[in-house]
C-alpha cells in the first residue's frame, strides 16, 4: 500500500526559505504516470495547490506562489520536495503531499494517496 | 486560473436525509475526449482530504454507494442519499482540467 510522508522543520522565520520532504513508501515515485504535488491549509481555511512534479522533472505551480516554489524530485531516494523562499506569516499551514493524475489526462483517478500533513508555523 | 465556487458554505443535515452541494467552475472542464475533470474531496475532522468522486462522477475505492456525482461542463453536484454521522466534515471540488488546479472554498457538513 503506497503511504506519503511530510518531513521537514516545524518553523521557520520570516524572509528565510521553508523546505520540506515528502517520502514514498510501498511503491516507486518513477512508476505509472503519477504526479506528486504539494498542497496546503492555513489555519481554519481551505485547500490551496501549490504545485505538482512529474518524475522527469516536469512541474506545474499555482499562479501567486510560482515566483517563491522549487519542487525537485530525488527518485534514488523515491523523495520529492519543495522549497518557498521569503516565507511570511501567510505561509503558516499544514502542508500535504499527495499522489495524483496528471492534468486532463485519459487516465485519470484524481489525488488519491495523501500524506498526514506537516504544520509549518512562521516566527520570528 | 479557473475558479471554483462552491455552494453552500455551511450544510446542516439531519441524519438519514439527502444532502446535496453544488459546484461551478469559471470554465468549462470537459475534454474533448469527453471527460470533465472535477473531483470531489472529504476532509473530516482533524484529517487529511480523502478522494470521494473523479471525473465527476467515479467513485474513488472503498467510498460507499451513497455519495454520487453528477454534471457536466462547468456545474457540478455532489449528492449523499443517506447522510450518516461519518459524513461529517468539509467537501472540496478540485478542477484537473488545465494548470494549475483550483479547489472550491469547501463546504461544511453538520449534524443538525
Amino acid at each position: 500500500q503506497l503511504q506519503l510522508q511530510e518531513s521537514g522543520p516545524g518553523l521557520g522565520k520570516p524572509s528565510e526559505t521553508l523546505s520540506l520532504t515528502c517520502t514514498v513508501s510501498g511503491g516507486s515515485i518513477s512508476s505509472g504516470n503519477y504526479h506528486w504535488g504539494w498542497i496546503r491549509q492555513p489555519p481554519g481555511k481551505g485547500l490551496e495547490w501549490i504545485g505538482s512534479i512529474y518524475s522527469d522533472g516536469t512541474t506545474y505551480y499555482n499562479t501567486t506562489l510560482k515566483s517563491r516554489v522549487t519542487l525537485s524530485v530525488d527518485t534514488s531516494n523515491n523523495q520529492f520536495s519543495l522549497k518557498l523562499s521569503s516565507v511570511t506569516a501567510a505561509d503558516m499551514a499544514v502542508y500535504y503531499c499527495a499522489r495524483h493524475s496528471g492534468i486532463a489526462v485519459p487516465d485519470y483517478y484524481g489525488m488519491d494517496v495523501w500524506g498526514q500533513g506537516t504544520t509549518v508555523t512562521v516566527s520570528s | 486560473d479557473i475558479v471554483m465556487t462552491q455552494s453552500p458554505l455551511s450544510l446542516p443535515v439531519t441524519l438519514g436525509e439527502p444532502a446535496s452541494i453544488s459546484c461551478r467552475s469559471s470554465q468549462s472542464l470537459l475534454h474533448s475526449n469527453g471527460n470533465n475533470y472535477l473531483d470531489w474531496y472529504l476532509q473530516k475532522p482533524g484529517q487529511s482530504p480523502q478522494l470521494l468522486i473523479y471525473l465527476a462522477s467515479n467513485r474513488a475505492s472503498g467510498v460507499p454507494d451513497r455519495f454520487s456525482g453528477s454534471g457536466s461542463g462547468t456545474d457540478f453536484t455532489l449528492k449523499i442519499s443517506r447522510v450518516e454521522a461519518e459524513d461529517v466534515g468539509v467537501y472540496y471540488c478540485l478542477q484537473a482540467r488545465q494548470a494549475p488546479r483550483t479547489f472550491g472554498g469547501g463546504t461544511k457538513v453538520e449534524i443538525k
